[in-house]
């Protein structure tokens, strides 16, 4: 019963550095999302897609690419790490297009940058 | 653009007592409404969500919220609390007229309220 998958769980970086973000899920959801959880922020969407193939930007969208060539895989990728890109990031899913389905989301991946 | 108010940064109550969570949103159309729960080092839970119909809405652990459009507001609420029930409590909305319309399908998030149930 694996629901929403994130690794790393931890990840120190250094800046300038790329790297991914894995999210698998393993419900047949169609729609996939990502955010970012900063103190007195609450959780911001970065991107998020309603399929395979079909990406869109949410609120944060600079510094961030993602793609879903898979129904269960949505890869967030950090093209050049900034300290201002330290921040836990959640991953979540949901059934149909999402619109008023609740969001099942994985148990965050906690990223410093330095 | 929708957004999402949680007023209360923390909310503090004894156990037994009866418990509120405030939430005012703002959205161009009609919404869906949501409540999470979050516990140290996890992801969000689902709690509860309005769609349609009926303005009560009841969800997991005996926690209610109640839709009020004129007051645009989904306040959380549970009549007896537990030192348990100790989190951080998100609420989200989706306009689901913009969706409609093509203007996206965004779930907009408040900044949490964290609630300290006391012995």
């Amino acid at each position: 019963n694996a629901g929403v998958t994130q690794t790393p769980k931890f990840q120190v970086l250094k800046t300038g550095q790329s790297m991914t973000l894995q999210c698998a899920q393993d419900m047949n959801h169609e729609y996939m999302s990502w955010y970012r959880q900063d103190p007195g922020m609450g959780l911001r969407l970065i991107h998020y897609s309603v399929g395979a193939g079909i990406t869109d930007q949410g609120e944060v969208p600079n510094g961030y690419n993602v793609s879903r060539s898979t129904t269960e895989d949505f890869p967030l990728r950090l093209l050049s790490a900034a300290p201002s890109q330290t921040s836990v990031y959640f991953c979540a899913s949901s059934s149909g297009t999402g619109q008023n389905q609740p969001q099942h989301f994985g148990d965050g991946t906690r990223l410093s940058i330095l | 653009a929708q957004s999402v108010a949680q007023p209360e940064d923390q909310v503090n109550v004894a156990e037994g007592n009866p418990l509120t969570v405030k939430c005012t949103y703002s959205v161009s159309g009609n919404p869906y409404l949501f409540w999470y729960v979050q516990y140290p080092n996890r992801g969000l839970q689902f709690l509860l969500k309005y769609i349609t119909g009926d303005n009560l809405v009841k969800g997991s652990y005996g926690f209610e919220a109640e839709f009020n459009k004129s007051q645009t507001s989904f306040h959380l609420k549970k009549p007896s609390a537990l030192v348990s029930d100790s989190a951080l409590y998100f609420c989200a909305v989706r306009d689901r007229t913009l969706i409609l319309t093509g203007g996206g399908n965004k779930l907009t998030f408040g900044t949490g309220t964290q609630l300290k149930v006391e012995l």
